[in-house]
């Protein structure tokens, strides 16, 4: 059973097109998390969120509870956006830290 | 600048070779992590810590095993029991409070076969 589905899988686009990468779970969650791998396969932690909204730069992700639902947005996207892009939850444990369960994540290839 | 230092980069084992992946932080971080990626896979929970010497089982513990013998530091070994060991392993860690705070990544080591 897979807890952590991501769409699309591949995505390829134009330089400057509007990026939507989307996450669905269907467990309880402490928190939900975007990740950005590189090639070289270091980790970055983009967002952790809980609830509604938040943003950084031209990163925007969203959170729906109620849906079980994520999307990470990139606005104006630039090659160095190329990435593969994870997304992963805490599951609810009612305390104490358990490890992420992470999805397949996102191959996105921003062409100029 | 405080992170995770993984290493070595690159790992090569013999079959039936024991081999030991170091995991160092400097965030006084209380807990830890290791994960395993394959292609094509989500990252797999292999253990985690929450505090010096206490460790749990992840979802994909058999043929490894671990210590925690200081706070900086949780070392992963790979057992000859792990016969699929090739894979790219991650090290992360965060404050533990509940899953409440992101975690920290190191940038991995990969393993390979020989």
């Amino acid at each position: 059973k897979n807890e952590v589905e991501q769409s699309p899988q591949n995505l390829t686009a134009q330089e400057g097109e509007f990026i939507t990468i989307n996450c669905s779970y269907s467990v309880g969650i402490s928190a939900l998390h975007w990740l950005q791998q590189h090639p070289g396969g270091g980790i970055v932690s983009l967002f952790m969120l809980s609830s509604g909204k938040k943003k950084h730069g031209r990163l925007i992700a969203t959170i729906n509870i109620q849906e079980k639902h994520s999307s990470l947005h990139i606005t104006a996207s630039h090659p160095r956006d190329s990435a593969v892009y994870i997304c992963a939850v805490t599951p609810y444990s009612g305390g104490g830290a358990d490890g992420l369960t992470f999805g397949k994540g996102t191959h996105l290839i921003i062409q100029p | 600048d405080g992170g995770i230092t993984q290493s070595p980069k690159y790992l090569f084992r013999k079959e039936g070779q024991n081999v030991t992946l170091s995991c160092e932080q400097n965030l006084n971080h209380d807990a830890m992590y290791w994960y395993r990626q394959d292609p094509g896979q989500g990252l797999r929970l292999i253990y985690y810590s929450q505090i010096v010497n206490d460790f749990q089982k992840g979802d994909i513990a058999e043929g490894y095993s671990v210590s925690r013998e200081k706070k900086e530091s949780f070392p992963l070994t790979v057992t000859s029991a792990q016969k699929n060991p090739t894979a790219f392993y991650l090290c992360a860690s965060d404050l533990g409070q509940g899953g409440y705070q992101p975690q920290h990544f190191g940038d991995g080591t990969r393993l390979s076969i020989l």
